[in-house]
């Protein structure tokens, strides 16, 4: 089974300036996660979609991050513009559901550097 | 306040020792718990997870529950190098329409050969 896939897996950026991340979640997973992890913090989920809609995005800065999942599959989350406490790695994780103990599998993540 | 606490340590161990792993979390409706180790640089990977009071085993890995603490742990027996990672709790709450995990910011986990 293949695992999540995300791309690109590295990015450098000048502050102001737009980015785009992209997010294939394992086939048949209909819940799929944003998550910005900060170095030496865990994880923060962004947003949450289950199928093509937001369950829950009441941690993504809304004034510069968005997030789409086109056809309950891919995602891509943009940043525009970017400031320098956006750097961190961005990780996308899918769950087959969103119930009690069903598991989040990770992909390798996006690291971004904002200069 | 934080609502998944964990000793960011670093945490040392000598090989084959136990290593004690702790986790508290606020929210008293928490669901499930979950373990998950980050090798540096790569992603989280799950290490297994409970949701009953009580000691669940897997292999060299324990995760003990106690609800009415709010505390969590995970005991990792005849540790190894290769244990040598960060070591994230989470907790599962009750999002807006749906369960999320809530993560705390994770104990550094040293194996000395």
């Amino acid at each position: 089974e293949a695992g999540v896939a995300q791309s690109p897996r590295y990015k450098i950026i000048e502050k102001r300036q737009s980015v785009a991340f992209w997010c294939n979640p394992i086939s048949g997973h209909a819940t799929l996660y944003w998550y910005q992890q900060i170095l030496g913090q865990g994880p923060k989920l962004l947003i949450q979609f289950q199928n093509n809609g937001v369950v829950d995005d009441s941690q993504l800065p809304k004034d510069r991050f968005s997030a789409e999942r086109l056809k309950g599959v891919d995602s891509t989350l943009k940043i525009q513009p970017a400031k320098l406490e956006d750097s961190a790695v961005y990780l996308c994780a899918s769950s087959p559901r969103a119930g009690r103990g069903y598991e989040q599998y990770f992909g390798p993540g996006t690291r971004l550097t904002v200069t | 306040q934080k609502e998944v606490e964990q000793n960011s340590g670093p945490l040392s161990v000598p090989e084959g020792a136990i290593a004690s792993l702790n986790c508290t979390y606020s929210d008293r409706g928490s669901q499930s718990f979950f373990w998950y180790r980050q090798y540096s640089g790569k992603s989280p990977e799950l290490i297994m997870f409970i949701y009953s009071n009580g000691d669940k085993e897997d292999g060299r890995f324990t995760a003990q529950l106690n609800k009415a603490s709010q505390y969590v742990s995970l005991l990792i027996r005849d540790s190894q190098p290769s244990d040598s990672a960060t070591y994230l709790c989470a907790a599962q709450v009750s999002g807006r329409g749906a369960q999320k995990l809530v993560f705390g910011q994770g104990t550094r986990l040293t194996i000395n050969p």
